[in-house]
């Protein structure tokens, strides 16, 4: 069964705090995401990334970077954890469009990260 | 910019069918997704538009109405197992991003 996996379910961490996000799939996708999802406002686009070492802003940059080193792993990074960074982090991942037509996504279960 | 609405949260009883609409406004398109959540879970994916009309997967359906930036998923016979989120994507002509709709939670009641 394919997987996107994401490292922690629950992380609590302090104003400040430099915080990580692993997510890993292993479905040979090319293209990965990270999302935020807020009561509300649903899933919001930070950053994805369309090949190793290559990254684009999304709908909500600001406050994060990621990094991709290897084409299975997707990092999310907040460099200096605020409280209004509380939320679930899913991460996704997709086959490139040019080759299936449809980007479907298939999603980690979730980060639920609470600032303090 | 893209933007997606549809309903906040709806409620149906077991065995009716549900209508979740979503409407869109998007300088281009290349698809329009529907992904099921349940509470605590990843999103998983539903259907896919792409082209005018209506799509029937078993007990969920997914119409498009390009002209109108409409959509709806159809949920018949409906379950308890149904009660979840239901959320509205779509795909902007290039790149391979999604652009999400707030979600509608729908609650099955016995």
């Amino acid at each position: 069964d394919v997987k996107v996996t994401q490292s922690s379910r629950y992380l609590v961490k302090r104003t400040g705090e430099k915080v990580f996000l692993e997510c890993v799939q292993d479905m040979d996708h090319e293209n990965m995401f990270w999302y935020r999802q807020d009561p509300g406002l649903g899933l919001r686009l930070i950053y994805f990334s369309y090949d190793v070492k290559m990254k684009e802003k999304g709908d909500i940059p600001e406050g994060y970077s990621v990094s991709r080193e290897k084409k299975e792993r997707f990092s999310l990074i907040l460099e200096s954890a605020s409280t209004n960074q509380t939320s679930m982090y899913l991460c996704a991942s997709s086959l490139s469009q040019e080759l299936t037509g449809a980007n479907v996504l298939t999603f980690g279960a979730g980060s639920r990260l609470t600032v303090l | 910019g893209q933007n997606i609405d549809q309903p906040t949260e709806m409620t149906a009883t077991e065995g009716a069918i549900v209508q979740i609409n979503c409407t869109y406004q998007t300088s281009g398109f290349n698809g329009l997704f529907w992904y099921q959540q349940h509470a605590g879970e990843a999103p998983t994916f539903l259907s896919y538009n792409v082209l005018d009309g209506l799509e029937e997967k078993g007990r969920f359906s997914s119409f498009l109405s390009r002209s109108k930036g409409y959509s709806y998923l159809l949920l018949k016979e409906l379950q308890m197992k149904d009660s979840a989120s239901y959320l509205c994507a779509v795909s902007e002509a290039a790149g391979n991003k999604l652009t999400f709709g707030g979600g509608t939670r729908v609650l099955v009641k016995p």
